[in-house]
């Protein structure tokens, strides 16, 4: 199984900061990761998939990046509607996994 | 509207069944996978299992093989999750989710329900 490790887990930013986390494969995915932002009490949303592409809807602030087992997510300025808990998630191989979770929390 | 929307959720005793289902409108249910994912409370999400458009395939996670089941009915656009042997860690809300596949492969979850409530407790 591919264990997907995020860093850090837990993250105190500011309105206004470049906030980057980063999720790391235990092996090669060929890109197939995505990232998804989730608020207390509601369901997961989809921000970026195949690593680096951009779902419809997403703010420009959100990118992504990354290939092989290093991925990052990169908020280039945070706004108070982005904190929240963000995953990674492998599609490459069943079983499909997910990281640990990053919180970002306001400063 | 696109949407999904779960039901099926409840309180049930340690050794018990429970079957959750999820309706989706909005979209052409029988051309997508379909999917399953948990969330203990306080805790990540861990996806459970999946299903290919034409129910073909099949897949689990380790932590549900052999105790639960995912189904579906194109023809009233309609997942299932059939839960037998309930364990109290599978507490958890699950919601269903749409596989994408905007690169030509499933490579994302792009539409996902508000999720139900599962408690094992006696």
């Amino acid at each position: 199984d591919i264990q997907l490790t995020q860093s850090p887990s837990f993250l105190s930013a500011s309105v206004g900061d470049r906030v980057t986390i980063t999720c790391r494969a235990s092996q090669g995915i060929s890109g197939y990761l995505a990232w998804y932002q989730q608020k207390p009490g509601k369901a997961p949303n989809l921000l970026i998939y195949v690593a680096s592409t951009l779902q419809s809807g997403v703010p420009s602030r959100f990118s992504g990046s990354g290939s092989g087992t290093e991925f990052t997510l990169t908020i280039s300025s945070l706004q108070p509607e982005d904190f929240a808990t963000y995953y990674c998630q492998q599609l490459n191989s069943f079983p499909l996994t997910f990281g640990g979770g990053t919180k970002v929390e306001i400063k | 509207e696109v949407q999904v929307l779960e039901s099926g959720g409840g309180l049930v005793q340690p050794g018990g069944s429970l079957r959750l289902s999820c309706a989706a409108s909005g979209f052409t249910f029988h051309n997508y996978g379909m999917t399953w994912v948990r969330q203990a409370p306080g805790k990540g999400l861990e996806w459970v299992s999946a299903i290919s458009a034409s129910a073909e395939n099949t897949h689990y996670a380790d932590s549900v093989e052999g105790r639960f089941t995912i189904s579906r009915d194109n023809s009233k656009n309609t997942l299932f999750l059939q839960m037998n042997s309930l364990r109290a860690e599978d507490t958890a809300v699950y919601y269903c989710a749409k596989l994408s596949y905007y690169s030509g492969r499933r490579d994302a979850f792009d539409l996902w329900g508000q999720g139900t409530m599962v408690s094992v407790s006696s």
